[in-house]
């Protein structure tokens, strides 16, 4: 079956610095990996889209130059979120997209200190 | 903007019973309703998918869609406490309109009565 395993499961770090976590797709090609975080509210906010053969794609109030992502091949993407503060706290879902069905890690949930 | 909102915001319901849950979305370009289920410390699971209008059985579990009345709903009956998540209801437009945005409703807390 579809698996999308993330890294790390959790992680602290310091106001104003750096975090880099990673998204694995096992068991199919994820021609699309879309980005979200969860806030502790449980809503859903998309930060950006990445299909195969077309540029990331980044939704209001989420930039490139905070939340670089990477989508080298079709089992692998990273985000980073650049200086991190108490704002950006949240569970960072990826989920990667072959067909029509999106399948989700289990997140890498951001804590800020 | 697709907008798109779930009822109720939490849910209750006995061992044994029958839930409903519904959500209501705003672009009538959307074309693909998926129900995920996130129990505590995981990732969202799709449970079921419905594209055409109509019912949808899947074991204990029901959807409906009516798009033109732009209203898609779970029912779940026979309630088991491994039921006992946030069930989310996500939309996407229709494809080749350059988008394969999935936007999720706030969803609904459902629990069993202990």
């Amino acid at each position: 079956g579809a698996l999308v395993y993330q890294y790390p499961r959790r992680t602290i770090c310091k106001s104003g610095t750096s975090m880099r976590m990673e998204c694995q797709a096992v068991g199919f090609q994820a021609t699309s990996v879309a980005w979200y975080r969860q806030s502790p509210q449980k809503t859903f906010e998309l930060i950006a889209l990445s299909t195969v053969n077309s540029a990331i794609k980044y939704e209001q109030n989420f930039t490139q130059e905070k939340f670089p992502i990477s989508h080298p091949n079709l089992s692998f993407s990273s985000m980073t979120v650049l200086n991190a503060y108490l704002e950006d706290r949240g569970l960072y879902l990826c989920g990667g997209r072959a067909n029509s069905d999106y399948t989700f890690g289990s997140g890498t949930r951001l804590l800020v200190i | 903007q697709q907008k798109v909102q779930q009822s109720p915001e939490s849910l209750i319901v006995p061992e044994g019973g029958m839930a409903s849950l519904n959500c209501t979305f705003s672009d009538r370009n959307s074309q693909y309703f998926w129900w995920y289920r996130q129990h505590s410390g995981e990732g969202p699971k799709a449970l079921m998918s419905i594209f055409s209008n109509g019912d949808k059985k899947e074991g204990r579990f029901t959807a409906h869609l009516n798009k033109a009345s732009l209203y898609v709903s779970l029912h779940i009956k026979d309630s088991q406490p491994s039921d006992s998540a946030l069930y989310f209801c996500a939309v996407s437009p229709l494809p080749g309109t350059g988008s394969n945005r999935l936007t999720f409703g706030k969803g609904t807390k459902f629990s069993l009565i202990p």
